[in-house]
């Protein structure tokens, strides 16, 4: 059974790196066809897909975020991670990682953790 | 980018009844179109994939149809465990967008 565990710290400071890695369990991420992505949704707010990476290391961020966004993939941890620049308050969300084919859903999803960004 | 619009985006309903929740892609996408179901507190789950197709798993109480720009998600039968919020998301570029969601409440 497919799974995805974020983890992270909880609170971030405006201006500093919320930094969070995606655990995953049952399936490799070096899977061929599949890529790694993070979504978040701020406080009873909709969904933004903030990027995917394909385990190679070749990614994608979305335009809106990708001067402060990082995404790298550790294929001995089976892990990968965000690093999100310079967060303001508008950056507190909870941010899930999922997978997905590159003409595909979001088909597995972590739970979801709560950054929050406040001094 | 992509604009999804959803609409309603609120709709109040009884067991029972049949709802419709409509999304609209600001360019097309062909069938490259997945609803989600979120509920309190969860992540969303995928319900209908490439437009029209049933997740494994998903009652047949959930439908979808639609291609290009105009798509549906039709609840036929609403159950209490229905009530949620429904997104629609297009994969067919990057970045991939979702419609702001539409709330499922008891009337």
């Amino acid at each position: 059974q497919q799974q995805l565990q974020e983890s992270g710290p909880g609170l971030v400071k405006p201006s500093e790196t919320l930094s969070l890695t995606c655990t995953a369990s049952g399936v490799s991420i070096t899977t061929s066809n599949y890529y790694w992505a993070w979504i978040r949704q701020p406080p009873g707010k909709g969904l933004e897909w903030i990027g995917s990476i394909f385990y190679s290391g070749n990614s994608y961020y979305n335009p809106s975020l990708k001067n402060r966004v990082t995404m790298s993939v550790d294929t001995s941890k089976n892990q990968f991670s965000l690093k999100m620049h310079s967060v303001t308050a508008a950056d507190t969300a909870v941010f899930y990682c999922a997978s997905h084919l590159w003409f595909g859903e979001f088909d597995y999803w972590g739970p979801g953790a709560l950054v929050t960004v406040s001094s | 980018d992509i604009q999804m619009t959803q609409s309603p985006s609120s709709v109040s309903a009884f067991v029972g009844d049949r709802v419709t929740i409509t999304c609209r892609a600001s360019q097309g996408i062909g069938h490259y179109l997945v609803w989600y179901q979120q509920k309190p507190g969860k992540a969303p789950k995928s319900l209908i994939f490439g437009a029209s197709s049933l997740q494994s798993g998903v009652p047949s109480r959930f439908s979808g149809s639609g291609s290009g720009t105009d798509f549906t998600l039709t609840i036929s039968s609403l159950q209490p465990e229905d009530f949620a919020i429904y997104y629609c998301q297009q994969y067919q570029s990057y970045p991939r967008t979702f419609g702001q969601g539409t709330k499922v409440e008891m009337k």
